[in-house]
This record gives C-alpha cells, structure tokens and sequence, in this order.
C-alpha cells in the first residue's frame, strides 16, 4: 500500500465544512483512497473510498486531484459528533488487508 | 442488524494467563481481521482470514493465534499473555474482496499485569 501523510491535528467551527487533507504521492494506478473515522473509545467507521472521479455520500465528499497525488476528505456541515480522528488509507483494491497510519485529529468546536 | 460483534469489552490477565477474544458478524462478509491499537499509534493488522478456513499474518502476529470457526467467526487467542500485549482490539469484516469499506466491532480492552 502507498504511504498517506495527513496533518496531525485540524479545528473547524460546528456548522461549518471541515476538509482535511490527504497526500499520497507515491499512488499507484490501481490503488483506492479510503478514508475512516474512530470516535473516542469505538471502533472505527467507513465513510467513503475513490479511484480517480469524486464521490460523494450521505456522509461526506471526496475529492481527488487529477494526478491522483493528494485528495481532500469534506464534511460539509461539521457537528460535535464529527469529532474523532480521520484516517486516509491507500490500497490495492483487490487485496485484502491494510494499514491505519496515525490519522487526523479533528476537533469540532462550538 | 448487530454487525460485527465483539466478546468481552474489557479484561484483565495477569501475564502467562491464556485468554480467546471472539468475534462474530451478521453480514455474511468473506474476511475477517485482527488488529490493535496502541496509544498514539493507528491500528496494525495482527491477523486476517480472506476466506472461510484461510488465515494469515499481518504484521505483528507473533503471541497470537486466530482461527476461523465458520464463516461469522473469527477467534483471537492469547496462549500467554504478556504485559506487551495491553492493547486495544478491533475485529473487522469485509464484503468478497475489494468491496466496500470494513466493518469494524466496538473493541475489547485488555489489561495484562
């Protein structure tokens, strides 16, 4: 899998869209983007991967630069509960097993 | 719709006890995982089975062994357990592979003192 490199920490006001950023250079053509959530104290949630096109859910939106090279997680309206820490993981897309790196700490703040 | 459900949420060892963490999911997913997580550390990967009766190591396995009973479970067992190993674990399932996201348990706490 690609190595991801993602910001320690980010703040972002309640209501507001929180984007966090994602770098993975190293990218190959046949690897996905996914990015998890872990709450403090649960297991960690699915919200959304990509290939090369945008995507969105009820969750958030993913948006990936045409080269493939960074991508940026959007939360389009941030609530409390939207604080947790962010993981952005690189994989194969039929290979089955993946690595959590240290993530993004995202506070949300009233 | 349980998921991916996680015995015991919280245990105490002493160092040398055995212990089997258990697991079980409701979404007939092929794979399974294990892994851990350490303070100020992400999650890695202890062992993961792609398919009913494989399993394989990730990249800490060693103290650990793991067996797929069936398709929904997947048991993780200490055989004796190390202060080392105090951690937090997460299992996991997958859809046939390289579908969709993981599924991921709420974590059992281990303690070994």
């Amino acid at each position: 899998d690609a190595k991801t490199t993602q910001p320690t920490s980010m703040d972002c006001a309640e209501g507001r869209a929180a984007n966090l950023p994602c770098n993975h250079s190293t990218i190959s053509g046949n690897e996905y983007v996914y990015w998890y959530r872990q709450i403090h104290s649960q297991g960690p949630q699915y919200i959304i991967h990509g290939l090369k096109n945008n995507e969105t859910n009820e969750m958030a939106s993913l948006i990936i630069t045409e080269d493939r090279k960074s991508s940026t997680l959007i939360l389009p309206h941030a609530t409390l509960r939207d604080t947790a820490v962010y993981y952005c993981i690189v994989r194969v897309y039929n290979f089955n097993k993946f690595y959590f790196g240290s993530g993004t700490k995202l506070n949300v703040k009233p | 719709n349980a998921g991916v459900t996680q015995t015991p949420k919280f245990q105490v060892l002493k160092t040398g006890q055995s212990m089997t963490l258990q697991c079980a999911q409701d979404m007939n997913h092929n794979s399974m995982y294990w892994y851990r997580q350490d303070p100020g550390m992400g999650l890695r990967l202890i062992y993961y089975s792609a398919s009913e009766g494989t399993t394989d190591k990730g990249e800490v396995p060693n103290g650990y062994n793991v067996s797929r009973l069936n398709k929904r479970e997947f048991s993780l067992r200490l055989e004796s357990a190390a202060p080392s190993q105090t951690s937090v674990y997460f299992c996991a399932s997958s859809e046939e592979i390289g579908r969709g996201g993981y599924t991921f348990g709420s974590g059992t706490r281990l303690t070994v003192v």
